[in-house]
């Protein structure tokens, strides 16, 4: 059973449009939250990353929704550049002691100028 | 910014030998881990360490093993590669406050 699951494989927004990238977990121990973007033939880097404590974070055109209660969250991204074109990867960790991470099978975002 | 240098960045390895891919970081971070990732695919993990000369098994180990001399070094060895372990490799080592930084990758393909 995956852990954390994301959607949808693939999204394909205009320049300026807002895009929406889902995810969701099962295990409600997990207790952070990072997303990452990878470019192809390059490692993931971290974007933003949410606590449970908090159901919003913000960081430029980037944010992060969560529902704990649903065991859902999504990143959003406003006015879409070319440039956020990417695969970004939802995933989870439980508590701060291993910090090993658990990754969706990501959402690939093209954006269309 | 965090540094996380791997080596071989590319490989290409035959059915049955041995391989051993090295990662070493200047960050002074307790925690190292192993990821691989498959085309199409998000990461793995495959081993872990929080000290020196300890090493934990993550969430697909079978066929791997992972060695840490030092805190700065840590290795994963193929003793018997296989077809299936045909994949893109990356070492990470995670700062105090939980944010991890992946090194650029290893290319393993096997033949």
């Amino acid at each position: 059973q995956q852990q954390v699951r994301q959607s949808p494989q693939s999204l394909t927004v205009w320049e300026g449009e807002t895009a929406i990238l889902n995810c969701s977990y099962e295990d409600s121990t997990f207790d952070y939250f990072p997303w990452y973007w990878q470019f192809p033939r390059e490692s993931p880097a971290l974007l933003i990353a949410i606590r449970p404590v908090s159901n919003k974070k913000e960081d430029g055109r980037f944010t992060i929704f969560f529902n704990k209660r649903e065991k859902k969250l999504s990143l959003h991204i406003t006015d879409s550049q070319p440039g956020d074109s990417a695969t970004y990867f939802c995933a989870a960790s439980m508590g701060t002691n291993t910090g090993k991470l658990t990754f969706g099978d990501g959402t690939v975002l093209t954006v269309k100028p | 910014e965090a540094a996380v240098t791997q080596s071989p960045r590319s490989k290409v390895a035959v059915t049955g030998g041995k391989v051993t891919l090295s990662c070493h970081q200047t960050n002074n971070h307790d925690y190292m881990y192993w990821y691989r990732q498959d085309t199409g695919h998000g990461l793995r993990l495959i081993h872990y360490s929080y000290v020196a000369d300890s090493t934990e098994k993550g969430d697909i180990p079978d066929g791997y093993k992972a060695s840490r001399p030092s805190q700065e070094n840590f290795s994963l060895i193929l003793e018997l590669a296989s077809l299936s372990q045909t994949a893109v490799y990356f070492c990470a080592s995670r700062t105090e406050n939980t944010e991890v930084f992946f090194g650029k990758g290893t290319r393993l393909t096997v033949v």
